[in-house]
């Protein structure tokens, strides 16, 4: 159990275009998903806390207006980066938290974009 | 908020070796602290974790200890082998309700040398 999947698994695309990435938790509910941004051997940077049914909270210095998040159902969540530029090339991963006393997150296998 | 230190960046060891990462953190409040494991290219895999209310926790040939005096804790993995050669990251676990969420450790490179 706790399987979130994440499409697409890459995507390329042209600069000023806004990309798509879908994250679902198929076969538990998560009122509760992140979003993370990842650079080369880098660590995970929290971009932004998205909850079921209300406006996503962002982390300081994420454009909320660049990186618009949904969370329409509590299965799913999306992370859309408007007018997309090289420098939002990275490895985007969501997670979703599984309900619980304690913080059980589960990663989805993460979103390679390159803008080009 | 939370700040989570944790090292060595790098760490080499002989297959069979014992490999320890170390992670300190900063909020007393916090009172989960997973560890993940990820290959290139891979997302994050949960491979232990820790509560507050214990001291230490083993899985096979993983371990974890948490001292919470201190407000660190440690990842143990004994006899490694080639296979558990990956980015390791510690996180823990802050603030109430539906505003939790993980502050993660900025990741230790294991090479397992065969």
């Amino acid at each position: 159990g706790a399987v979130v999947s994440q499409h697409p698994s890459w995507v390329i695309c042209k600069s000023g275009t806004s990309v798509k990435i879908e994250c679902r938790s198929l076969d538990f509910q998560a009122t509760t998903m992140f979003w993370y941004r990842q650079f080369p051997k880098q660590s995970l940077m929290l971009m932004a806390t998205s909850n079921e049914g209300s406006k996503a909270t962002y982390e300081q210095g994420v454009e909320k207006d660049k990186f618009l998040i949904n969370h329409a159902s509590l299965t799913l969540s999306t992370l859309t980066v408007t007018s997309a530029h090289p420098e939002d090339s990275s490895f985007y991963i969501c997670s979703a938290r599984r309900d619980s006393p304690y913080n059980e997150q589960f990663f989805g296998p993460g979103t390679r974009l390159t803008v080009l | 908020g939370e700040n989570v230190e944790q090292h060595p960046s790098t760490l080499s060891v002989q297959e069979g070796d014992s490999a320890v990462i170390k992670c300190t953190y900063s909020d007393s409040a916090s009172n989960y602290f997973p560890w993940y494991k990820q290959e290139l290219g891979k997302r994050p895999q949960l491979i232990i974790d820790i509560r507050s209310n214990v001291g230490e926790k083993k899985d096979q040939r993983i371990a974890v200890t948490l001292n919470k005096t201190a407000k660190h804790f440690s990842l143990h993995i004994t006899e490694t082998q080639p296979e558990d050669s990956a980015v390791y990251f510690c996180a823990a676990s802050i603030g109430m309700g539906t505003a939790r969420q993980l502050t993660f450790g900025s990741g230790t490179q294991l090479t397992v040398l065969p």
